[in-house]
């Protein structure tokens, strides 16, 4: 099965609040990360969290970790259809590349 | 800085033909990736190298992937013969440090289609 494992969609209406949910496997990843690839790009690192903190809150963007349950989600408040795009979950399992979960492509209805 | 640089950004070739594809990392990153996307399997890494040599290539999907990296500043990823389950998007990634503690600076990617 999957290491890191998504919804694949999520569909919100413009102005609403969206939150993209993630679960992990690896109680040891000490830094779990979300990417954001916009459409015909590449993907770019949004926000990180540490293993020791329980929220991380940056602009519009909210992470919370929840370690006992290997979840891990992002809020984008007051979502803008420039947010449209595919969000990756990603963890670190010590000296190895990130793993990267397949995706939740966020849809913002105008 | 440019960024990590990929070529071409799309290509199309028939069935049995080579192609390469090719990826400029970040100046002074240790550690490039190579990975392939798809609708149906995500995001997958490939393989990849740090300061210059392989590390792991046990994503590679069959003989007909290889990839090198002759120098800090270049690497391909050839599949030959090609095949049209290939058909995905090719992304080259690079990062400054540890392996999986630093930020993974993504190419735009390459479409390869496969007819």
């Amino acid at each position: 099965g999957e290491d890191v494992e998504q919804s694949l969609f999520l569909s919100v209406r413009e102005g609403d609040s969206s939150v993209i949910n993630c679960t992990y496997t690896d109680s040891s990843s000490t830094y779990l990360y979300w990417y954001k690839q916009e459409p015909g790009a590449g993907l770019q690192l949004l926000t990180y969290i540490f293993s020791n903190m329980d929220m991380k809150q940056d602009q519009r963007l909210t992470v919370l970790l929840n370690k006992k349950d290997k979840h891990l989600s992002l809020r984008i408040a007051d979502t803008q259809t420039g947010d449209s795009a595919i969000y990756f979950c990603a963890e670190n399992k010590g000296n190895t590349p990130l793993v990267f979960g397949k995706g939740t492509r966020l849809s913002v209805i105008a | 800085d440019a960024g990590v640089i990929q070529s071409p950004r799309h290509e199309v070739t028939e069935m049995g033909q080579e192609v390469t594809l090719r990826c400029k990392p970040i100046s002074g990153h240790d550690y490039l990736f190579w990975y392939r996307q798809t609708m149906m399997r995500g995001l997958e890494l490939l393989i990849y190298f740090n300061n210059n040599v392989p590390i792991d290539d046990s994503g590679m999907p069959e003989d007909r992937f290889s990839a090198k990296m002759p120098n800090a500043s270049f690497s391909t990823l050839k599949i030959q013969p090609s095949e049209p389950r290939d058909s995905a998007v090719y992304f080259c990634a690079s990062s400054p440090g540890q392996v999986s503690s630093y930020e993974q600076y993504f190419g735009p990617g390459t479409r390869l289609t496969v007819t």
